[in-house]
């Protein structure tokens, strides 16, 4: 059964880079990895997807190395508004699967 | 604003009842799905909807059922409510369906509760 996982929690401070990890063993040929970021109380908000290799966009990076079976969310200089919950997610055509999500804790 | 809608905002209910939620994806958005989310747990897929069509299936109890419409506007259907049930039900559509480049944008999610 496929299933991701990650770190339950990370502390950080601000004006720091932060990486999370992904492990996603079992994922598929055609499957992307997604990451997500959820403040309390709202529907989760798209950060990043990938396929292979690295992606970048304007406030994030994503890593995935050559087996696909991990992949590195990177969020550069943090700050306090970043403290959320951050889930990768891995789907392909009929399949959807979270992870627990790693709730990130942003000091001053 | 994602532009996704979800009625209503909350829900209090009691234990053997049924409820219907309901979704409108932005427009032409053709996806749909639901998601689950009990207090401090993470997101538990339920199913997807695309052009009307159930497209994928996660940890759905028999006890819900959902549809999409004609006019792509989707209801979740929960029935015999237990107290377990009590959580956010949210809401994403995305233009695609799976396998390819597919950003999903969320509602803002009802909030279930059955006493």
């Amino acid at each position: 059964l496929a299933k991701t996982t990650q770190p339950i929690s990370m502390d950080s401070y601000e004006g720091q880079e932060v990486n999370i990890t992904c492990s996603h063993n079992n994922i598929a040929t055609n499957d992307y990895i997604t990451w997500y970021q959820q403040f309390p109380s709202q529907g989760p908000r798209f950060i990043i997807q990938g396929y292979k290799t690295k992606v970048t966009n304007e406030v994030a990076s994503l890593f995935i190395p050559a087996d696909r079976k991990s992949s590195t969310l990177s969020l550069p200089r943090v700050s306090l508004s970043d403290t959320a919950v951050y889930y990768c997610l891995v789907s392909g055509a009929s399949k959807i699967i979270f992870g627990s999500g790693t709730r990130l804790s942003i000091r001053p | 604003d994602s532009g996704v809608t979800q009625t209503p905002k909350h829900l209090i209910t009691a234990t053997g009842q049924r409820v219907t939620l309901r979704c409108s994806p932005r427009s032409g958005d053709l996806s749909v799905y639901w998601y689950q989310q009990s207090l401090d747990q993470g997101l538990q897929f339920l199913i997807q909807y695309y052009n009307g069509e159930e497209r994928a299936k996660g940890n759905i109890l028999e006890r819900f059922s959902a549809q999409q419409f004609p006019d792509l506007h989707s209801e979740l259907n929960l029935s015999s409510l237990e107290l377990g049930d009590s959580a956010l039900y949210f809401c994403a559509s995305s233009v695609e369906s799976g396998a390819s480049y597919n950003e999903q944008f969320f509602g803002p999610g009802t909030r279930l509760t059955v006493l």
